[in-house]
């Protein structure tokens, strides 16, 4: 059984800094990889989204990887702003399933 | 497309109450997925439907939740009777399916039950 773990579970650094959000898989057979931000009292917005085929995506200041050998994912956040303030989540999508697998979280606050 | 629709946005019932969750998906996307949202048990996938046709409901917690998808763009989620501990945010999510699996969630339904 798929199992998602995110470390930290917070994190709260100031202005500027470059960061990184860790989220790993215990079964490394996935389809996908995909990060969400979830700011408070709303729903999930999708930041990037990972093929099994691919190693790496790009968004702006947001730069995902993905190492399935190993079983993880890296987003990084440069030059991060009080806006990136919220709740970051990572999901795998284990193949020969159609559904996604969510990690707890990192609640990250950017501190002006 | 305006996106995943949910409603209510919240939704105040008392125990014993039978309450009903509606989500429009995104046009043209073939997969829905009901999810619930805790603090103590993070994102848990409910059930889902592929092409109106339920695929996986074994994340549905007890028969007291039902849902359906009588047609491709309108779903429900309904629990009969209602529980304190079925407090919790309910998430719709659609996917326009085969290989492109990128989800989209609605603004969920914060759901209490006193």
């Amino acid at each position: 059984k798929q199992e998602v773990t995110q470390i930290p579970a917070a994190l709260s650094v100031p202005e500027g800094e470059n960061l990184v959000l860790n989220c790993s898989f215990t079964d490394s057979a996935i389809y996908n990889l995909q990060w969400f931000r979830q700011d408070p009292g709303k729903g999930l917005t999708s930041l990037l989204l990972i093929q099994s085929s691919q190693r790496e995506q790009t968004s702006g200041r947001l730069n995902a990887s993905l190492d399935k050998s190993s079983g993880r994912s890296t987003l990084y956040i440069a030059a991060s702003q009080p806006g990136d303030s919220a709740t970051y989540l990572c999901a795998s999508f284990p193949s020969g399933t159609y559904k996604y697998i969510f990690g707890t979280g990192t609640r990250l606050k950017v501190l002006a | 497309d305006a996106g995943v629709i949910q409603s209510p946005r919240h939704e105040v019932t008392e125990m014993g109450q039978e309450v009903t969750l509606r989500c429009k998906p995104i046009s043209g996307h073939d997969y829905l997925f009901w999810y619930r949202q805790t603090m103590m048990r993070g994102l848990e996938l409910l059930i889902y439907f592929n092409n109106n046709v339920p695929i996986d409901d074994s994340g549905m917690p007890e028969d007291r939740f039902s849902a359906k998808m009588p047609n491709a763009s309108f779903s429900t989620l309904k629990i009969q009777p209602s529980e304190p501990r079925d407090s919790a945010v309910y998430f719709c999510a659609s996917t326009l399916g085969a290989e492109n699996t990128e989800a989209f969630f609605g603004q969920g339904t914060r759901l209490t039950v006193v």
